[in-house]
């Protein structure tokens, strides 16, 4: 167990739908960002908050959205889903400076647009 | 613009040799290197990382070079095992800035065959 936990681990809807993935990040930890793994390819970075705010923006479709709460969990909110938004959806968090490991990562949540 | 990069998209080595994972930057702002792990359906977990103030750092099997005026960086995973097959990515990061974050190569598939 990382200390980052990700719900659910697999979600399956169809088109056109609006799912949210749910992040906790370690304890500790003030910043949470989020990343797209597709078909074994690389991480693509989406988003990423400190200490509730908006820090840095990646490749994050309009579609997409995300915000952390006081209690500093985190949610990415995927609406009007394609078949290409099929993947999987990572969250990780760390220290203000990272400290000598980084990121922790979760397990991540397996999405299947149908 | 990739300011980390991983050329080889895959690698096959047998049991008991080296393995030879080799990464690219061309930020000459970062100072913090790191190599993560991950396994198919599971989040990257941390393996190693180095200080831009070193040129070496050990954990058992797993040594990172660090090549500042070359922008290089290498794993080298001695010997190789079996367990070791998975998709490693290299990481990088500035020190010191008002926002962590790290920049992450597209990951190279070792393949270790017994």
């Amino acid at each position: 167990d990382s200390g980052v936990t990700q719900t659910p681990k697999h979600l399956i809807t169809a088109t056109g739908q609006r799912v949210t993935l749910r992040c906790s990040p370690r304890s500790g930890d003030l910043s949470v960002y989020w990343y797209q793994q597709s078909l074994d390819q690389g991480l693509q970075f989406l988003i990423q908050y400190y200490n509730g705010e908006e820090r840095a923006k990646g490749n994050i479709l309009e579609r997409f959205s995300a915000q952390q709460f006081p209690d500093l969990h985190s949610e990415l909110n995927l609406s009007s889903l394609e078949l290409g938004d099929s993947a999987l959806y990572f969250c990780a968090s760390s220290l203000p400076s990272g400290g000598v490991s980084g990121y922790t990562f979760g397990s991540g949540t397996r999405l299947t647009v149908v | 613009d990739q300011q980390v990069k991983q050329n080889s998209p895959s690698l096959s080595v047998q049991e008991g040799r080296i393995s030879i994972l080799n990464c690219d930057y061309t930020n000459s702002m970062f100072d913090y290197f790191l190599w993560y792990k991950k396994y198919p359906a599971e989040g990257p977990t941390f393996l190693i990382s180095i200080s831009s103030i070193k040129d070496k750092n050990e954990d058992g099997r797993f040594t990172v070079f660090l090549n500042k005026s070359a922008k290089h960086l290498s794993l080298h995973i001695v010997p190789s095992q079996p367990g070791d097959s998975a998709v490693y990515f290299c990481a990088a990061s500035v020190s010191g800035g008002s926002n962590y974050k790290l920049t992450f190569g597209k990951g190279t598939l070792l393949t270790v065959n017994p």
